[in-house]
């Protein structure tokens, strides 16, 4: 799998949007963006995935540019509950076998 | 609740004790995962599980580490002679092969502390 590089942290005021990158220059054609989210003490949370087009569900957008190196997750009216680890992982959509790859991420605050 | 279910969530054994964790997924769910993470990193993947048959260990799992999901249902995953570096989040997750949607589904995860 295709490694990524995310900034350590990221602070975000209540309301407002949050944009979290995520760099993947080695990505190969078939591999998608994944992004989990991590709240303190519990278990990962799936967010959303993407191949190449950008995408939308009730929790947030995922960006993937042109030449697919590079993505940003949008949540679009941070609370102070999305404060947490944001991790994107880029896989194979699915080859039967292999789990999610988890970096170290990106540390979420969100302030009041 | 039909999510991914562990048990125990806490555990705090003495250093060279056995201990043995549940993992039931959710009910049609045919993958399973097992996943281990330490303070401040991100989940490291122990094993995978298609059915009742483990297709995938990793160099991480050493063998005083035994994985189980003997009906294709619930795992349970045994750490023998435990030591002072097993402590750790052990994290299970479970995903349904489709196409390219196969999100892992985590559960909360059990802490276990070794003193």
């Amino acid at each position: 799998d295709a490694k990524t590089t995310q900034p350590p942290s990221m602070d975000c005021a209540e309301g407002r949007a949050a944009n979290l990158p995520c760099n993947h220059s080695t990505i190969s054609g078939n591999e998608y963006v994944y992004w989990y989210r991590q709240i303190h003490s519990q278990g990962p949370q799936y967010i959303i995935h993407g191949l190449k087009n950008n995408e939308t569900n009730e929790m947030a957008s995922l960006i993937i540019t042109e030449d697919r190196k590079s993505s940003t997750l949008i949540l679009p009216h941070a609370t102070l509950r999305d404060t947490a680890v944001y991790y994107c992982i880029v896989r194979v959509g699915d080859t039967g076998r292999r789990a999610l790859t988890f970096g170290s991420g990106t540390r979420l605050q969100v302030q009041p | 609740d039909t999510g991914v279910s562990q048990d125990p969530r806490h555990k705090i054994t003495k250093r060279g004790q056995n201990v043995t964790f549940r993992c039931d997924p959710i009910s049609e769910h045919n993958r399973l995962y097992w996943y281990r993470q330490t303070l401040g990193q991100g989940p490291e993947f122990l094993t995978y599980f298609q059915n009742e048959a483990q297709l995938e260990k990793s160099r991480l799992l050493s063998d005083r580490f035994s994985a189980e999901r003997p009906k294709g249902s619930f795992s349970t995953l045994e750490i023998q002679r435990t030591e002072q570096g097993d402590s750790a989040m052990y994290l299970c997750a479970s995903s349904l092969a489709r196409d390219s949607r196969t999100e892992a589904f985590f559960g909360q995860g059990t802490r276990l502390t070794v003193v």
